[in-house]
């Protein structure tokens, strides 16, 4: 079985400070991975994805992540916060040979004050 | 490139009433998937099609919920009766296997508040 553990319900940064989302994995086997995220009203957009490549991984609006298996871990993070990065954010985890579906955790919720 | 286009946006019924969701994946885009997001909770897949057959579609509560995919393009996924647990936003998602990566694309979502 696999599944995902989001460390925090909520973050709060300031415009312009970095971001960390925590995200810890459990897999019997290799795993896909990926950020999604939500803003209000609108529809899952991925960020970025691991699949067996580089283990620090580039996404869309600045975003990253690095894939740590000696810690299970797959933590988002950003340089510098944007007012628009406010949304949800869930970290999702998936097999890697023929068709595994998408385990999503719980989310977390990133609030960014001026 | 167009995305997944889902209708309607918002849905308030009574329960016990019937209600039906669309949805419209990106062209070309063979395998479609059905979730139900929860409050504060991430979605959970409720059927998975491959072109017109659904090949996965256990986590469906089959009592009451049904779903098609007529042709392997659209597809509907209807509740019947309604009940005030079924109140959660429904997602569709569509997906083409890239160098084996199950990548998804969501709609926006149908919201659904049962009363």
């Amino acid at each position: 079985a696999q599944s995902v553990t989001q460390l925090d319900s909520h973050v709060s940064v300031s415009e312009g400070t970095p971001v960390l989302l925590r995200c810890n994995y459990s897999s019997s086997y290799s795993p896909s991975l990926f950020w999604y995220v939500q803003h209000p009203n609108k529809g899952l957009q991925l960020l970025l994805k691991y699949t067996s490549a580089a283990t620090l991984v580039k996404g869309i609006n600045g975003f990253e992540a690095e894939f740590k298996k000696s810690e299970t871990s797959f933590h988002l993070t950003k340089p510098s916060a944007h007012m628009s990065d406010a949304a949800e954010y869930f970290c999702v985890v998936s097999g890697r040979t023929g068709f595994q579906k998408l385990v999503f955790g719980t989310g977390t919720r990133l609030l960014v004050s001026p | 490139e167009a995305g997944v286009v889902q209708s309607p946006r918002y849905k308030i019924i009574e329960k016990k009433q019937p209600v039906a969701f669309w949805c419209n994946p990106i062209s070309g885009h063979n395998t479609l998937y059905w979730y139900r997001q929860n409050l504060g909770q991430g979605p959970e897949l409720l059927i998975r099609y491959e072109n017109e057959e659904a090949v996965d579609d256990s986590q469906l509560p089959k009592d009451r919920f049904s779903a098609e995919r007529l042709k392997g393009v659209d597809s509907t996924l209807k509740i019947q009766p309604a009940e005030l647990g079924d109140s959660a936003v429904y997602l569709c998602a569509s997906s083409t296997q890239l160098a084996g990566v199950n990548e998804q694309y969501f709609g926006p979502g149908t919201r659904l508040t049962v009363t």
